[in-house]
């Protein structure tokens, strides 16, 4: 059981599609995180919201593009994606980024498949 | 470069202690994670720690030393429901985390 959900939990769309993917936390957090885990490969950090700032963007291509209303959701916006762009993507949240124990809570993830 | 090693894949019998490692190469050390993920499912945190200890939390203990740059995952009694990746994670000098790519744990009857 988690404070974090997703949605949707599968996508699969065309390289032409235009599709968004949606995060919502109700811990009362600060700070959202959009994750890309592929098989086999340490989690890689895309972005970073704190109190609904961006703070992180880890040279992520602009055909993904993130947008965070406020402290409770989070959203990525995708067009144009390519085959490699397959994979789970996870959003967290945490108290705020940094310092002492700040533990991120995860959501269960969107399996994209990008055909 | 920054990096953290644990083993792809492990196997272990019912009932039986496993353990799971993890070094680190990173800038700095503000405390290392450890998270389990069944499949499918969401990251789940297991344990924090930032000073050498030995820590249990029921059938579930991590060690760390800070001089060795070396941790470790201790399961007990495994439990079928214990198959799962389990994933380091160690917070760097700038509060980033750095992900190792995790070990999946693989529990036989």
């Amino acid at each position: 059981e988690t404070g974090v959900t997703q949605t949707p939990r599968h996508l699969v769309m065309g390289m032409t599609n235009k599709k968004s993917l949606k995060c919502e936390q109700h811990l009362g957090h600060n700070a959202m995180y959009w994750y890309k885990q592929s098989a086999k490969k340490p989690l890689e950090l895309m972005f970073v919201y704190n109190f609904k700032e961006q703070t992180e963007n880890n040279s992520v291509p602009s055909r993904f593009s993130p947008e965070c209303p406020n402290s409770s959701h989070l959203f990525l916006h995708l067009h144009t994606l390519q085959p490699e762009d397959s994979a789970l993507y996870l959003c967290a949240s945490s108290q705020v980024p940094g310092g002492g124990a700040d533990t991120q809570y995860f959501g269960p993830g969107t399996r994209l498949t990008v055909l | 470069g920054q990096n953290i090693d644990q083993p792809t894949e492990m196997t272990a019998t019912e009932g039986a202690i496993v353990q799971i490692n993890c070094t680190y190469q990173t800038s700095g050390f503000n405390g290392l994670f450890w998270y389990q993920q069944h499949a499918g499912e969401a990251p789940t945190f297991l344990s924090y720690n930032v000073l050498d200890c030995f820590e249990e939390k029921g059938r579930f203990s991590s060690f760390l030393s800070l001089s060795k740059v070396y941790s470790y995952l201790l399961l007990k009694e495994l439990q079928m429901k214990d198959s799962a990746s389990y994933l380091c994670a160690v917070r760097d000098s700038n509060y980033q985390l750095i992900w190792g790519a995790g070990t999946k744990l693989i529990i036989k009857p």
